[in-house]
């Protein structure tokens, strides 16, 4: 069974970069088949997807146009985890993140089938 | 970016009765890569629908999902009590992924 255990600061002061972890058991960051996932969810701008990291004999990621200045997904193949560092923040970046698997096999996508139990980050002073 | 509206916002339905969400999409959805989620209060989205038709491992036949290209559905059917909660569509066949803002299923 799959499972995605988050960590990281529930507050954050503007200007400073966010930095959660999501920690898998159940799989490997670098299993040559789906990604790994970071969205958002704050009362003004529903779920976000932020983007995410994958390896297909080498690592890659992609981002969304919103965050792409200020975010980076970084795999750890030692710790089997990934990370979502997230830049220069204001208020606005208050959210519940999350972590999520997206599951692919022969090349077929079947969604974020699993997913972290969410931080709930604050960015205040 | 693919913009996905989902309709109604809110539902009102008694237990017992069938309920039927729509999500349309601003451009066709790749390989029909459309997913419904679950969500309930305080707690992550749950995996329903994957490939617009296709059940997630474990949710119950209650559940169906239909359409292509633009104009998707999540049926359910016999609502019980622990079905109230927001859905949401959400496309993975392009990047960005994009979700809709949900639909209240609630108890009428």
């Amino acid at each position: 069974q799959v499972q995605l255990r988050q960590s990281g600061p529930g507050l954050v002061k503007p200007s400073q970069t966010l930095s959660i972890t999501c920690a898998i058991s159940g799989d490997s960051v670098s299993s040559n088949g789906g990604a790994w996932n970071w969205i958002r969810q704050s009362p003004s701008r529903g779920l976000e997807w932020l983007g995410r990291t994958y390896y297909r004999f080498k690592w890659y990621n992609d981002y969304a146009a919103s965050v792409k200045s200020r975010i980076a997904i970084n795999p750890d193949t030692s710790k089997n985890q990934f990370s979502l560092q997230l830049n220069s923040v204001t208020p606005e970046d208050t959210a519940v993140y999350y972590c999520a698997r997206e599951e692919a096999r022969h090349y077929y996508y079947y969604g974020l089938d699993v997913w972290g139990q969410g931080t709930k980050v604050t960015v205040s002073s | 970016e693919i913009v996905l509206t989902q309709s109604p916002g809110t539902l009102s339905l008694s237990p017992g009765a069938r309920a039927t969400l729509s999500c349309r999409a601003s451009q066709s959805v790749s390989n029909n890569y459309l997913a419904w989620y679950q969500q309930k209060p305080g707690q992550a989205p749950r995996l329903l629908i994957y490939g617009a038709s296709n059940r997630a491992t474990g949710i119950p036949d209650r559940f169906s999902g239909s359409g292509s290209g633009t104009d998707f559905t999540l049926a359910i059917s016999r609502l019980e009590p622990e079905d109230f909660a927001v859905y949401y569509c959400q496309q993975y066949g392009r990047s960005p992924y994009t979700f809709g803002q949900g639909t209240k299923l609630e108890i009428k």
